[in-house]
């Protein structure tokens, strides 16, 4: 069974500019979740789709922003980069059921270079 | 904010049991241990998790104090692939803040051959 994929493995971009991350959740997996690993600030949440809707985020601005698709794929969108946005970018997937909660599965992440 | 307390660094020779131990001791009654580890710039991978009974898979096993209070990951026989940072959690079972994995610095495991 294929696991949680990630694209692409490494992105740089300009500061200001714009970057779009995506991720395939395992199948059967309905949620998805963005985790943040910059260099000396250990992993941070970031956001959590499900079903298609965004069911809870992080502390981070709203140029921090999502999807989850029909089929439970997601995109991670950053808008306005700035040079402290480059980091290790984590996607993770998990079943969900009844507001009950299960292991997360991650991905290998994308190297987010922001120069 | 982390609800666990893990020692920053172990070592351990190449087959020996490696233990790593975990304080919680704010930890609920709702609340599991979860356990992952991250080897070098891969994404964290699930280990094992337990709410006060002793848990064993293939990968690990853990044992958790009758307070609930603290916890320990034992790889049985260690070996090289398993050198990684090990990240202990706390997290509720339900609800909201259910869905967010709260990691804290981990306990970075060297094997040494």
């Amino acid at each position: 069974e294929a696991g949680v994929t990630q694209s692409p493995t490494h992105l740089i971009k300009t500061r200001g500019q714009q970057a779009t991350l995506r991720c395939s959740p395992i199948s059967g997996h309905t949620s998805v979740y963005w985790y943040q690993q910059a260099l000396g600030l250990g992993l941070q949440f970031l956001l959590w789709y499900d079903e298609g809707e965004e069911r809870n985020r992080g502390n981070f601005p709203p140029r921090f922003s999502g999807r989850q698709f029909p089929n439970y794929s997601s995109e991670l969108n950053v808008n306005a980069l700035e040079l402290e946005d480059s980091a290790l970018y984590l996607c993770a997937s998990s079943s969900y059921s009844g507001g009950a909660a299960y292991e997360q599965y991650f991905g290998p992440g994308t190297r987010l270079t922001v120069t | 904010d982390a609800k666990t307390t893990q020692p920053p660094s172990m070592d351990c020779a190449e087959g020996r049991a490696a233990n790593l131990p975990c304080n919680h001791s704010t930890i609920s009654g709702n609340e599991y241990v979860y356990w992952y580890r991250q080897i070098h710039s891969q994404g964290p991978q699930y280990i094992i998790h337990g709410l006060k009974n002793n848990e064993t898979n293939e990968m690990a096993s853990l044992i958790i104090t009758e307070d609930r209070k603290s916890s320990t990951l034992i790889l049985p026989h260690a070996t090289l692939r398993d050198t990684a940072v090990y990240y202990c959690i706390v997290r509720v079972a339900r609800g909201q803040g259910a869905q967010k994995l709260v990691f804290g610095q981990g306990t970075r495991l060297t094997i040494n051959p």
